[in-house]
């Protein structure tokens, strides 16, 4: 079984600053991992995932993500955000082999404030 | 241009009292997943089905249940609501099983009030 960490459940960050969305995981198996945004009264839209390959990931609206396998760790990233980024961000994991549904975490608020 | 649907949007149901939700897609995929995402926390995973083949988790209450009458629609069954199944319900798609190579696409979800 695999599990998703958010370390943070709320992130205000001040509009065209940086941002770093924290998410850690635990699985005895390899996994593929994403990040899903969920915008007010919307459903869940994938900004990104990584399958293999490049560490680096790029996703839409300008987010990219890290996949740290020796540290269990996808955080995601912005170098400048904008109002329209205020929304819920859910990181999740599946196993590689063998699930078929996603693990999620408990999702984090960013916060942009003007 | 909606892909998946959810409807309703808001549903309110008494203690006790059988409520479906209701889900469709038009993107023809073969997979159709069911989350349910109490307040604050994480979007859990109920069951899918694979074409016509069902997937419950093992963790999921029998008093949830699930019908998939063609590849368009995916019905949730609760047979008797309790105060701790208010939630939202989010509905899911995927062209293939495999949900890593494939994208999920989600409905914008049926918030359910349980009185």
């Amino acid at each position: 079984a695999q599990s998703v960490t958010q370390l943070d459940s709320q992130v205000p960050v001040f509009e065209e600053a940086p941002v770093e969305l924290r998410c850690n995981y635990s699985s005895s198996v390899s996994v593929y991992l994403f990040w899903y945004v969920q915008y007010p009264n919307q459903g869940l839209q994938l900004l990104l995932k990584y399958l293999s390959g490049s560490t680096l990931v790029k996703g839409i609206n300008g987010f990219e993500a890290e996949f740290n396998k020796s540290q269990t760790s996808f955080h995601l990233r912005k170098p400048s955000v904008h109002i329209s980024d205020t929304a819920e961000y859910f990181c999740a994991v599946t196993e590689v082999v063998g699930a078929d549904g996603l693990t999620f975490g408990k999702g984090t608020h960013l916060i942009i404030q003007p | 241009d909606a892909m998946v649907i959810q409807n309703p949007r808001y549903q309110v149901t008494q203690f006790g009292k059988p409520v479906t939700l209701s889900c469709s897609q038009t993107l023809n995929h073969n997979v159709m997943y069911w989350y349910q995402q109490k307040s604050s926390q994480a979007p859990k995973l109920l069951f899918h089905y694979y074409d016509k083949d069902f997937n419950n988790e093992a963790d999921t209450p029998d008093n949830f249940q699930s019908r998939r009458p063609n590849t368009s629609f995916c019905f949730l069954d609760i047979r008797s609501p309790g105060l701790g199944d208010a939630a939202m319900y989010l509905c899911a798609t995927s062209e293939e099983r495999l949900a890593g190579t494939d994208t999920q696409y989600f409905g914008p979800g049926t918030r359910l009030t349980v009185l």
